[in-house]
Protein backbone atom coordinates (compact mmCIF):
# COMPACT_ATOMS: atom_id res chain seq x y z
CA UNK A 1 0.00 0.00 0.00
CA UNK A 2 1.78 3.59 -1.36
CA UNK A 3 1.89 5.16 2.22
CA UNK A 4 2.26 9.19 2.53
CA UNK A 5 3.65 9.62 6.47
CA UNK A 6 3.74 12.81 8.01
CA UNK A 7 5.97 12.83 11.13
CA UNK A 8 3.23 14.42 13.67
CA UNK A 9 -0.32 14.01 13.75
CA UNK A 10 -0.75 16.94 16.64
CA UNK A 11 1.73 19.63 17.36
CA UNK A 12 1.18 22.90 20.19
CA UNK A 13 4.09 25.15 19.48
CA UNK A 14 4.44 28.84 20.94
CA UNK A 15 4.40 31.95 18.94
CA UNK A 16 7.63 32.77 17.36
CA UNK A 17 8.77 29.50 17.38
CA UNK A 18 10.92 27.36 14.69
CA UNK A 19 7.96 24.42 13.58
CA UNK A 20 9.75 21.73 11.27
CA UNK A 21 6.83 19.33 9.43
CA UNK A 22 8.39 16.66 7.67
CA UNK A 23 6.92 14.17 5.29
CA UNK A 24 8.20 11.21 3.83
CA UNK A 25 6.37 8.99 0.58
CA UNK A 26 7.27 5.64 -0.24
CA UNK A 27 6.07 5.54 -3.66
CA UNK A 28 9.13 7.18 -5.56
CA UNK A 29 7.11 9.73 -6.66
CA UNK A 30 8.48 13.03 -8.28
CA UNK A 31 5.68 15.59 -6.94
CA UNK A 32 5.41 16.51 -3.75
CA UNK A 33 3.04 19.35 -2.21
CA UNK A 34 2.40 21.36 1.12
CA UNK A 35 -1.64 22.71 1.53
CA UNK A 36 -3.19 23.78 4.09
CA UNK A 37 -6.51 22.53 5.37
CA UNK A 38 -8.93 25.57 6.93
CA UNK A 39 -12.65 25.75 7.12
CA UNK A 40 -14.73 27.14 4.57
CA UNK A 41 -11.73 27.81 2.71
CA UNK A 42 -10.97 24.48 1.38
CA UNK A 43 -7.18 23.33 0.41
CA UNK A 44 -4.37 25.84 -0.20
CA UNK A 45 -1.40 25.43 -1.98
CA UNK A 46 1.88 26.50 -0.01
CA UNK A 47 4.70 25.14 -2.08
CA UNK A 48 5.57 22.23 -3.82
CA UNK A 49 8.56 20.31 -5.25
CA UNK A 50 8.67 18.39 -8.79
CA UNK A 51 12.23 17.33 -8.20
CA UNK A 52 14.81 16.97 -5.48
CA UNK A 53 16.12 20.46 -4.56
CA UNK A 54 13.39 22.29 -6.70
CA UNK A 55 10.63 24.11 -5.03
CA UNK A 56 7.80 26.41 -6.15
CA UNK A 57 5.49 28.77 -4.47
CA UNK A 58 2.20 28.41 -4.09
CA UNK A 59 -0.40 30.53 -3.61
CA UNK A 60 -0.09 31.41 0.19
CA UNK A 61 3.79 30.83 0.73
CA UNK A 62 3.95 33.82 3.18
CA UNK A 63 5.80 32.79 6.26
CA UNK A 64 6.69 29.06 4.88
CA UNK A 65 9.69 28.03 3.49
CA UNK A 66 10.20 24.50 2.20
CA UNK A 67 13.23 21.81 2.12
CA UNK A 68 13.91 18.80 -0.33
CA UNK A 69 16.75 17.07 -0.25
CA UNK A 70 16.09 13.83 -0.97
CA UNK A 71 13.98 12.39 -3.54
CA UNK A 72 11.22 10.91 -0.73
CA UNK A 73 11.53 13.92 1.88
CA UNK A 74 9.74 17.24 1.37
CA UNK A 75 9.47 19.27 4.98
CA UNK A 76 7.42 22.71 5.63
CA UNK A 77 9.10 24.62 7.90
CA UNK A 78 7.03 27.81 9.58
CA UNK A 79 10.48 30.40 10.05
CA UNK A 80 8.76 32.31 13.10
CA UNK A 81 4.72 30.66 13.97
CA UNK A 82 1.98 33.00 14.52
CA UNK A 83 -1.27 32.07 15.46
CA UNK A 84 -2.82 32.78 12.39
CA UNK A 85 -0.45 29.58 10.74
CA UNK A 86 -3.05 27.60 13.05
CA UNK A 87 -4.25 24.85 10.94
CA UNK A 88 -4.33 21.52 9.42
CA UNK A 89 -1.10 20.66 7.21
CA UNK A 90 -1.78 18.32 4.61
CA UNK A 91 1.43 16.81 2.70
CA UNK A 92 0.50 14.88 -0.67
CA UNK A 93 2.50 13.06 -3.19
CA UNK A 94 2.16 12.84 -7.24
CA UNK A 95 3.91 10.28 -9.73
CA UNK A 96 3.11 12.70 -13.19
CA UNK A 97 -0.55 13.11 -14.56
CA UNK A 98 -1.66 11.42 -11.26
CA UNK A 99 -3.72 12.14 -8.73
CA UNK A 100 -2.58 13.09 -5.39
CA UNK A 101 -1.69 10.65 -2.32
CA UNK A 102 -2.63 12.50 0.94
CA UNK A 103 -1.04 11.97 4.28
CA UNK A 104 -2.90 12.28 7.52
CA UNK A 105 -2.28 15.85 8.80
CA UNK A 106 -0.96 17.34 11.19
CA UNK A 107 -3.00 19.49 13.45
CA UNK A 108 -1.42 22.34 14.40
CA UNK A 109 -2.06 24.55 16.81
CA UNK A 110 0.14 27.89 17.55
CA UNK A 111 -0.36 29.43 20.81
CA UNK B 1 -4.22 31.37 -12.65
CA UNK B 2 -7.19 28.98 -12.12
CA UNK B 3 -9.86 29.20 -9.52
CA UNK B 4 -12.14 26.34 -8.57
CA UNK B 5 -15.77 27.33 -7.45
CA UNK B 6 -17.79 24.18 -5.36
CA UNK B 7 -21.01 24.30 -4.59
CA UNK B 8 -23.39 23.42 -2.31
CA UNK B 9 -20.81 23.88 0.18
CA UNK B 10 -23.94 21.56 2.87
CA UNK B 11 -26.01 18.86 1.02
CA UNK B 12 -28.21 16.89 3.43
CA UNK B 13 -29.83 13.76 1.55
CA UNK B 14 -31.54 10.82 2.89
CA UNK B 15 -30.47 7.66 2.45
CA UNK B 16 -31.27 6.11 -1.33
CA UNK B 17 -31.80 9.66 -2.64
CA UNK B 18 -29.02 10.85 -5.29
CA UNK B 19 -26.61 13.77 -4.57
CA UNK B 20 -24.93 15.93 -7.17
CA UNK B 21 -22.33 18.50 -6.28
CA UNK B 22 -21.16 20.87 -8.75
CA UNK B 23 -17.90 22.74 -9.52
CA UNK B 24 -16.86 25.80 -12.07
CA UNK B 25 -12.94 26.57 -13.31
CA UNK B 26 -11.91 29.39 -14.54
CA UNK B 27 -8.86 28.07 -16.84
CA UNK B 28 -9.83 26.68 -20.45
CA UNK B 29 -6.80 24.67 -20.65
CA UNK B 30 -7.40 22.84 -17.84
CA UNK B 31 -7.22 18.95 -18.44
CA UNK B 32 -7.65 16.73 -15.39
CA UNK B 33 -10.36 16.25 -12.87
CA UNK B 34 -10.15 14.28 -9.57
CA UNK B 35 -12.72 13.94 -7.06
CA UNK B 36 -11.43 13.88 -3.05
CA UNK B 37 -13.94 12.48 -0.36
CA UNK B 38 -12.57 13.14 2.98
CA UNK B 39 -14.33 11.24 5.88
CA UNK B 40 -14.25 12.95 9.82
CA UNK B 41 -10.36 12.86 10.76
CA UNK B 42 -8.95 11.18 8.01
CA UNK B 43 -6.70 12.41 4.90
CA UNK B 44 -8.30 13.35 1.77
CA UNK B 45 -8.75 10.20 -1.04
CA UNK B 46 -9.29 9.92 -4.18
CA UNK B 47 -12.53 8.11 -5.42
CA UNK B 48 -12.81 9.25 -9.29
CA UNK B 49 -11.56 11.45 -11.91
CA UNK B 50 -11.78 12.14 -15.49
CA UNK B 51 -9.81 13.80 -18.04
CA UNK B 52 -10.89 16.59 -20.70
CA UNK B 53 -10.95 14.13 -23.21
CA UNK B 54 -13.94 12.06 -22.02
CA UNK B 55 -17.32 13.77 -20.83
CA UNK B 56 -18.36 11.24 -18.34
CA UNK B 57 -17.17 8.53 -15.86
CA UNK B 58 -18.84 6.04 -13.88
CA UNK B 59 -17.47 4.03 -10.82
CA UNK B 60 -20.56 1.68 -9.51
CA UNK B 61 -22.81 4.40 -7.99
CA UNK B 62 -20.57 7.54 -8.31
CA UNK B 63 -20.01 9.15 -11.90
CA UNK B 64 -18.70 12.78 -13.10
CA UNK B 65 -19.42 14.51 -15.93
CA UNK B 66 -17.52 17.13 -17.43
CA UNK B 67 -18.77 20.01 -19.42
CA UNK B 68 -15.75 21.63 -21.17
CA UNK B 69 -17.72 24.04 -23.42
CA UNK B 70 -19.32 25.82 -20.08
CA UNK B 71 -16.20 24.64 -18.38
CA UNK B 72 -17.74 22.79 -15.27
CA UNK B 73 -18.09 19.37 -13.75
CA UNK B 74 -19.80 17.64 -11.53
CA UNK B 75 -20.05 14.50 -9.15
CA UNK B 76 -23.20 12.00 -8.87
CA UNK B 77 -23.58 9.73 -6.46
CA UNK B 78 -26.62 7.57 -6.45
CA UNK B 79 -28.20 5.81 -4.32
CA UNK B 80 -26.99 7.37 -1.30
CA UNK B 81 -25.72 5.59 2.01
CA UNK B 82 -24.51 6.62 5.62
CA UNK B 83 -21.49 5.52 5.19
CA UNK B 84 -21.05 8.31 2.28
CA UNK B 85 -21.57 10.94 4.73
CA UNK B 86 -17.91 12.88 3.92
CA UNK B 87 -16.52 15.94 2.62
CA UNK B 88 -16.07 15.61 -0.89
CA UNK B 89 -13.66 17.91 -3.03
CA UNK B 90 -13.39 18.80 -6.33
CA UNK B 91 -9.86 19.97 -8.15
CA UNK B 92 -8.43 21.03 -11.54
CA UNK B 93 -5.08 20.92 -13.12
CA UNK B 94 -3.37 21.80 -15.92
CA UNK B 95 -0.67 19.54 -16.65
CA UNK B 96 0.85 20.17 -19.90
CA UNK B 97 4.01 18.13 -19.70
CA UNK B 98 2.54 15.68 -17.20
CA UNK B 99 3.52 18.40 -13.90
CA UNK B 100 -0.13 18.21 -11.76
CA UNK B 101 -0.76 20.87 -9.89
CA UNK B 102 -4.32 20.75 -8.62
CA UNK B 103 -6.05 23.95 -7.45
CA UNK B 104 -9.49 22.49 -5.28
CA UNK B 105 -12.90 23.73 -4.08
CA UNK B 106 -13.86 24.93 -1.17
CA UNK B 107 -15.53 21.65 -0.56
CA UNK B 108 -19.23 20.24 0.19
CA UNK B 109 -20.12 18.76 3.17
CA UNK B 110 -22.70 15.99 1.99
CA UNK B 111 -24.36 14.43 5.24
CA UNK B 112 -26.35 11.03 4.69
CA UNK B 113 -29.30 10.46 7.04
CA UNK B 114 -30.33 7.03 7.45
Amino acid sequence: DVKVTQSSRYLVKRTGEKVFLECVQDMDHENMFWYRQDPGLGLRLIYFSYDVKMKEKGDIPEGYSVSREKKERFSLILESASTNQTSMYLCASSFYGDGYTFGSGTRLTVV
Amino acid sequence: GENVEQHPSTLSVQEGDSAVIKCTYSDSASNYFPWYKQELGKRPQLIIDIRSNVGEKKDQRIAVTLNKTAKHFSLHITETQPEDSAVYFCAASRGNTGFQKLVFGTGTRLLVSP
